[in-house]
């Protein structure tokens, strides 16, 4: 298998700009999450989907962010507009039922905003 | 609210030293505590501990956890340049919400 796929894995963008970050997780996985990881706040859970639907959002930070998954092999994240602020590394994970504990995380998404 | 703290935040030791790293928690749900170590990319999984007092090992690395204490400790004995990493902490809570402390930059030198 070849894991949790994220593309892109490095953006660079300028204030202002929407940015969308991309998410395959491993196939039968029923369990996808999203997470940021900064220096200030270590790594924090986003939203989590179980079979395409969102159970928990309670950690996006604000209305500029947005998730979807519209099939289980594919996610997105969202952010408009973007701020410098939100620069940081964002992981993908995946993870099936009958293994809930086991979360596998994708390479992560270097952002930067200008 | 929901806190998982990791100490000491960075640790510098040589070579062949043992080191200790510390995860104390505070969390609503509590269903087990999981151990990730990361290099500069993603987190991976080191142990999942979930009864206090079992002591769980994996080559030169063990880990415990303490419920009634709200604790656990990660241990490295004889520690190799390649042990260098940030070591993470987590607490899972209900199904599957993982709560993350800051973690351990350990740093092996030779």
């Amino acid at each position: 298998d070849a894991g949790v796929i994220q593309s892109p894995r490095h953006e660079v963008t300028e204030m202002g700009q929407e940015v969308t970050l991309r998410c395959k997780p491993i196939s039968g996985h029923d369990y996808l999450f999203w997470y940021r990881q900064t220096m200030m706040r270590g790594l924090e859970l986003l939203i989590y989907f179980n079979n395409n639907v969102p159970i928990d959002d309670s950690g996006m930070p604000e209305d500029r962010f947005s998730a979807k998954m519209p099939n289980a092999s594919f996610s997105t994240l969202k952010i408009q507009p973007s701020e410098p602020r939100d620069s940081a590394v964002y992981f993908c994970a995946s993870s099936s039922s009958g293994e809930a504990e086991t979360q596998y995380f994708g390479p992560g998404t270097r952002l930067l905003v200008l | 609210e929901d806190k998982v703290v990791q100490s000491p935040l960075s640790l510098v030791v040589h070579e062949g030293d043992t080191v200790t790293l510390n995860c104390s928690y505070e969390v609503t749900n509590f269903r087990s505590l999981l151990w990730y170590k990361q290099e500069k990319k993603a987190p991976t999984f080191l142990f999942m501990l979930t009864s206090s007092g079992i002591e769980k090992k994996s080559g030169r690395l063990s880990s415990i956890l303490d419920k009634k204490e709200l604790f656990s400790i990660l241990n490295i004995t004889a520690t190799q340049t390649g042990d260098s990493a940030i070591y993470l902490c987590a607490v899972l809570k209900g199904a599957q919400k993982l709560v993350f402390g800051q973690g351990t930059r350990l740093t092996i030198n030779p």
